[in-house]
């Protein structure tokens, strides 16, 4: 099992529609957890960080399950500026795991 | 304040030549890492360096990939008798430890003729 997945998709999504990923790690005892989106050849950018009550930034809500060790993103009303790919982050202090990311394009 | 700067943006060279990447991270971060995304590919860890602790090289692909860093300043990552595979962007990334936020650069683009 890979360390951190993610589905490649892409996702095609009309625009303001909503749209949600989910992001699976293996070690249980990861404690760091981030949502980053890289546009087309540019570097990545930190969307937000992921608490594990959960947090809210805008259109954007994202969730930590660590029963069954996920954390999701949510896009509430999403916007053709929203097409990115989604990169999610987990670790700890030791070792921190990007994943391949999830292409999503919103549709006008 | 500035974030993480990386030379050269792009980067063209022959087969068989050395080349040497630059990054100056984010002042007071004292975590550096390296990374190397191919064209349509995931990013792939390189290396990374926690002040003056010994870095974790784990990611290295082989023998002709170095880097270094001195204290809590500039890395410079090192490719010698480049390949046409190494046709990469290289991006650095610091953040102020490894459980916190990276914070990327623009990366250099390396093509291998």
């Amino acid at each position: 099992r890979k360390e951190v997945e993610q589905d490649p998709g892409p996702f095609n999504v009309p625009e303001g529609a909503t749209v949600a990923f989910n992001c699976t790690y293996s070690n249980s005892a990861s404690q760091s957890f981030f949502w980053y989106r890289q546009d087309c050849r540019k570097e990545p950018k930190l969307l937000m960080s992921v608490y594990s009550s959960g947090n809210e930034d805008g259109r954007f809500t994202a969730q930590l399950n660590r029963a069954s060790q996920y954390i999701s993103l949510l896009i509430r009303d999403s916007k053709l500026s929203d097409s990115a790919t989604y990169l999610c982050v987990g670790g700890r202090d030791d070792k921190i795991i990007f994943g391949k990311g999830t292409r999503l394009h919103i549709l006008p | 304040g500035a974030g993480v700067s990386q030379s050269p943006s792009n980067k063209v060279t022959e087969k068989g030549k050395d080349v040497e990447l630059r990054c100056d991270p984010i002042s007071g971060h004292t975590a550096l890492y390296w990374y190397r995304q191919r064209l349509g590919q995931g990013l792939e860890f390189l290396i990374y360096f926690q002040g003056n602790s010994a870095p974790d090289k784990s990611g290295l692909p082989s023998d002709r990939f170095s880097a270094e860093r001195t204290g809590e300043s500039v890395s410079t990552l090192t490719i010698q008798r480049t390949q046409q595979e190494d046709s990469a962007v290289y991006l650095c990334a610091s953040s102020l430890s490894r459980d916190q936020p990276q914070h990327f650069g623009d990366g250099t683009r390396l093509s291998i003729l």
